[in-house]
Formats: structure tokens, sequence, C-alpha cells
């Protein structure tokens, strides 16, 4: 069965450093997220992303954050200066056909922000 | 705007025994909802989904849940509960649309004992 894949599965980095979290969504679909899980807490939206722009962001996706679908299969996010409150599970999660409703998550990338 | 709350951050039950999750949401357009599982260290899994067809959903592991406007809930049951349903729950509420952002309620854990 066709998933969505994230890498690395954890990220340890310095604050003020850049960090890109990468994902591989399911081939064909269409429409692309990330969301967000600091520990204890619920998952939050960031980002959605469709025909090569934002289609809707959330405030936390600040100026610090950038989206990207570099070529045919990865969608990354990068957050260029980290802050200790940046530390959180992130997910990516892909949807093909809107009519489906349904989006697909992938494992995350748990960042660590020293 | 929409929002989703979970009754009971945890939940403990005994194998065998009734699972119910409550769900309650906020949606000021005609609502998408589903319940998320979370197994330790994966990703978020897609239970059941209420997508304006019938109000009572079934969905994969056993699980169904019953769409209820004049309650605004969608609870989760499970009649029978196994040791390995032990996971994080998350209920979510999307516009009409599967393309649209999930907002997701705090999560409910679920504990399963002999």
């Amino acid at each position: 069965e066709p998933e969505v894949t994230q890498t690395p599965s954890h990220q340890v980095t310095q604050m003020g450093q850049e960090v890109i979290l990468r994902c591989v969504p399911i081939s064909n679909h269409l429409y692309f997220y990330w969301y967000r899980q600091i520990l204890g807490q619920k998952v939050e939206f960031l980002v959605s992303f469709y025909n090569n722009e934002i289609s809707e962001k959330s405030e936390i996706f600040d100026d610090q954050f950038s989206v990207e679908r570099p070529d045919g299969s990865n969608f990354t996010l990068k957050i260029r200066s980290t802050k200790l409150e940046d530390s959180a599970m992130y997910f990516c999660a892909s949807l093909g056909d809107p009519s489906t409703d349904t989006q697909y998550f992938g494992p995350g990338t748990r960042l660590t922000v020293l | 705007a929409q929002s989703v709350t979970q009754l009971g951050s945890h939940v403990s039950v005994s194998e065998g025994a009734l699972v119910l999750l409550r769900c309650n949401y906020s949606s000021s357009v005609p609502p998408y909802l589903f319940w998320y599982v979370q197994y330790p260290n994966q990703g978020l899994q897609l239970l059941l989904k209420y997508t304006s067809a019938a109000t009572l959903v079934k969905g994969i592991n056993g699980f169904e849940a019953e769409f209820k406007k004049s309650e605004t809930s969608f609870h989760l049951t499970k009649p029978s509960a196994h040791m390995s349903d032990a996971a994080e729950y998350f209920c979510a509420v999307s516009g009409s649309g599967g393309y649209n952002k999930l907002i997701f309620g705090a999560g409910t854990r679920l504990a399963v004992h002999p």
C-alpha cells in the first residue's frame, strides 16, 4: 500500500540553525500538508500546498518557515533559524482525490532544538 | 471557526470492555469529521471518517462512530477492547472538502488492562 515517508526520523539541531525536513508524498497526490505536534499537545496545522503554491497557512507558519516541492516527488519544510520552541514532531500529509477526503500522514520527524 | 473538544485525556478500560471516546465539535459549515489513531512512535492512521453520508460510520479494527448533529458529537466506540487498541486517539474536523486543513482535538490516550 502506498505510504507517505519522511526523513530524517529524528533531527537534532542547535538554536539558530537552519533545518530542512523532507517528505515524499504518495505519488499522484496533489495536496500536501505540514502539521506539528509539540510534546504533550495537540496536532496543529502549519501549511497546505497545492499547484506549487501555499493554499493556506496558520499563524505559526511565519517568515521563518517555508515549503517547497523541488521536484516531482519531494515536499520539504524549511525552518531558517530554529528556536527552542520549534522542538516538536512534524508530520507531512498528502491527499489525492479531494472527494476521498482522506489525508494520509507520514510517520513524522522529531525535531529537537538545543 | 472550527474546533474539537475531546473529553478525557486518559481513558482506561479492561480488555473486553466497551470503549467510548468522546468528541464534540464546533463548525460554522457542514463538517467532515475524522478519527485518527497514533500508536507509539508512529504516525497518524485514519480509523474512520464522516463526510455527510451515513451518520453511523464503521472503521477499521472494529471501531465505529456516530455523527449526531443535534449534540454536535462524533463519539468513537468499540464493543470489546483489545490490548492492541492501546494508543492515542485524535478526533479532527475539517470544512467540507477533504483538501481543507484538519483541526485536531487534544487527543485521548486509551489504556487497556487485562
